[in-house]
């Protein structure tokens, strides 16, 4: 089962607008990342937030984490065309298996 | 370019063929997995390994082994392919947790 569950499954928005996704997890965690994957590639990672931070910044991406709320919200602001991807977001429970779960991830169309 | 190196990239297999995918680091990391990815289901993890020698199982294991006799190498076996293993193979590596993951460029198996 997913540990992560990305909210909407499918965004399209303008360019120049801001883009919000949205992930839910059940158990706690020690960190969350996103990553971003374009169509027919691998994925790239684009931000790590541990479970005692409550805001990241990375260039036009801010993360946040509500441990309280098991979520975490990824804002993409002043989207451009090339931000056109999915998105993933990838917990590691810190405990047992050694490895990250990811989410069904949230398709991002950014029209030019 | 230093990351993560998939072969092969596609392959097609008749039900009951084995095959080897093999996955090649050159960035010295401990931690090396194996996900598939299907339509609307995110990534879930095969097997992984956190050092070299070691493996260990992921959330769906059955059908495939795994061997990680090279750091720099984790390759990822189908003894008997079936229809349910056609699937896009994601091999990624990471120093340990809770680092980001590199991902490879992906392997695409269709099992008919």
């Amino acid at each position: 089962s997913q540990q992560g569950e990305e909210d909407p499954q499918a965004l399209s928005i303008q360019e120049g607008e801001n883009a919000t996704m949205n992930c839910s997890y059940k158990t706690s965690i020690n960190n969350l990342q996103w990553y971003r994957q374009n169509s027919g590639r691998g994925l790239v990672h684009l931000i790590l937030i541990r479970s005692n931070e409550r805001e990241k910044h990375s260039g036009r991406l801010r993360v946040t984490l509500d441990t309280s709320k098991k979520s975490s919200s990824l804002l993409i602001t002043a989207s451009r065309a090339a931000d056109t991807a999915s998105y993933f977001c990838a917990t590691d429970a810190g405990t047992g298996r050694r490895a990250l779960t990811f989410g069904s991830g949230t398709r991002l169309q950014v029209q030019p | 370019n230093a990351g993560v190196t998939q072969t092969p990239k596609f392959r097609v297999l008749k039900t009951g063929q084995s095959m080897t995918l093999l996955c090649a680091q050159d960035m010295n990391h401990e931690y090396m997995y194996w996900y598939r990815q299907d339509p609307g289901m995110g990534l879930r993890l095969i097997h992984y390994s956190v050092g070299e020698g070691t493996t260990a199982k992921g959330e769906v294991p059955d059908g495939y082994n795994v061997s990680r006799l090279k750091k720099q190498n984790f390759l990822l076996g189908l003894e008997s392919a079936a229809p349910s293993q056609t699937s896009v193979y994601f091999c990624a590596s990471s120093w340990e947790i809770p680092y980001g993951y590199t991902f490879g460029s992906g392997t695409r198996l269709t099992v008919v």
